[in-house]
């Protein structure tokens, strides 16, 4: 049973388009959903988060949007470089306690130039 | 301060062999975690440190599996017998006390032919 659905698998877009990672969860508890970067050899690096509270956050060209009665939330990268070219994970957790992240499955962005 | 440095990189073996995994989490790190990625699927949590103590393990697959922090300091992750479907890349995170923001190390790909 997979607790973080992600959409799509793998992702192509042109240099300068706007690719959008969707993610949904089922447990309601959870109220700290990070998103995470991963670099091929590299360990998945925390990108941004977002808690339920607030409906969206940016940091630069990153920006979640988050919808807690659907129980979805999303990755948006505007003007979008072929440096961004990565694996993303979004997940869940419960922020409080220090316990396990749940992953989603990944998306692998290619950013054309 | 030095990132969470894992080992060996990669890993081939055969079935049935033994394997050890190591990480050595950022200094001051109480909190240690293990996690897998199978072939495309999502990032699986294995088990949580606090120190030297199990905190959770509800992620460990099976009994061939055996995670170890020796004075809360670095850990081992032993698979015995190694089995093909154990194949894949095993990651570990530490952070803070009480705190969240893990770190991930680059991870140990192992591969049981």
């Amino acid at each position: 049973q997979q607790q973080v659905k992600q959409s799509p698998q793998s992702l192509i877009v042109q240099k300068g388009g706007i690719p959008i990672i969707n993610c949904a969860y089922e447990n309601t508890a959870f109220d700290y959903f990070p998103w995470y970067q991963q670099f091929p050899g590299k360990g998945p690096a925390l990108l941004i988060a977002i808690r339920p509270d607030v409906s969206e956050k940016k940091e630069g060209r990153f920006t979640i949007s988050f919808n807690k009665s659907a129980k979805q939330f999303s990755l948006h990268i505007m003007d979008s470089q072929p440096g961004d070219s990565a694996t993303y994970f979004c997940a869940a957790t419960v922020y409080s306690s220090a316990s396990k992240i749940i992953f989603g499955s990944g998306t692998r962005l290619s950013i054309r130039p | 301060e030095a990132g969470v440095t894992q080992f060996p990189s990669h890993s081939v073996i055969e079935k049935g062999q033994t394997v050890t995994l190591r990480c050595d989490p950022i200094s001051g790190h109480d909190n240690l975690y293990w996690y897998r990625r199978v072939m495309g699927k999502e990032i699986k949590f294995l088990l949580h440190f606090v120190k030297e103590s199990k905190q959770d393990e509800s992620g460990m697959p099976n009994n061939r599996f055996l995670a170890e922090r020796t004075g809360g300091t670095y850990s081992t992750l032993k698979v015995q017998p190694a089995e093909l479907e154990d194949s894949g890349v095993y990651f570990c995170a530490s952070s803070r006390p009480g705190g969240y923001g893990y770190t991930f190390g680059s991870g140990t790909r192992l591969t049981v032919v």
